[in-house]
């Protein structure tokens, strides 16, 4: 089956630019989730979806950051204005509706912000 | 407080060694408790997980970890380590339910010498 799939891989932008995200989970799989990747740090969530309901997003910005999942499957993350700190590496993944906790993870959105 | 402590930021290891990795949690209900590899320029991908039952898990590549829950602990274990397994390694834990939002360790970085 195929994986998580997310774009563009790279994307470099000056800070106060807007940039967005895309991923396509796995066929099937309810849940999708953000992440936030910082150099040295593990994985922090920014927003979960069931379906096209935002289940968690205590942790987003939500003045810059926001996220839609319009028709439960493919999602858009958005950045706007970006902020040096934003620099990160931005992890798509799903889950099965059953959850046992096992994650499926895309190859993730490296952001550089100058 | 939910935390995951993984002591040891940076492991290197000759190729053909044994490998452990530790991992501690602080979970106030039962822990699912998950191992995750990252290889460089990817996404992470499950090693192993642990529910329920025999505190000795297998997973793949190789990998097993134990949990020992009078230690809070979820230790990655592999008897040869290859080249190949050069990659961060991430302890996550989290609880029953649909919902449920994984907490996630710094990550422990391996290198692996010829």
């Amino acid at each position: 089956e195929a994986g998580v799939a997310q774009s563009p891989r790279y994307k470099i932008i000056e800070k106060r630019q807007s940039v967005a995200f895309w991923c396509n989970p796995i066929s099937g799989h309810a849940t999708l989730y953000w992440y936030q990747q910082i150099l040295g740090q593990g994985p922090k969530l920014l927003i979960q979806f069931q379906n096209n309901g935002v289940v968690d997003d205590s942790q987003l910005p939500k003045d810059r950051f926001s996220a839609e999942r319009l028709k439960g499957v493919d999602s858009t993350l958005k950045i706007q204005p970006a902020k040096l700190e934003d620099s990160a590496v931005y992890l798509c993944a799903s889950s099965h509706k059953t959850n046992t906790g096992e994650l499926f993870f895309g190859e993730g959105s490296r952001l550089t912000v100058l | 407080a939910q935390s995951v402590t993984q002591p040891d930021i940076h492991i290197t290891v000759s190729e053909g060694a044994s490998l452990e990795l530790r991992c501690n949690y602080s979970y106030g209900a039962t822990p699912y408790l998950f191992w995750y590899v990252q290889s460089p320029g990817q996404g992470l991908q499950l090693l192993l997980k642990y529910f329920s039952g025999d505190t000795l898990v297998q997973g793949i590549k190789g990998f097993e970890a134990e949990f020992k829950r009078s230690q809070s602990s979820f230790n990655l274990r592999k008897p040869s380590v290859h080249w190949s397994d050069a990659a961060e390694y991430f302890c996550a834990v989290g609880g029953a339910g649909n919902n449920r939002k994984l907490i996630w360790g710094l990550g422990t970085s391996l290198a692996v010498n010829p």
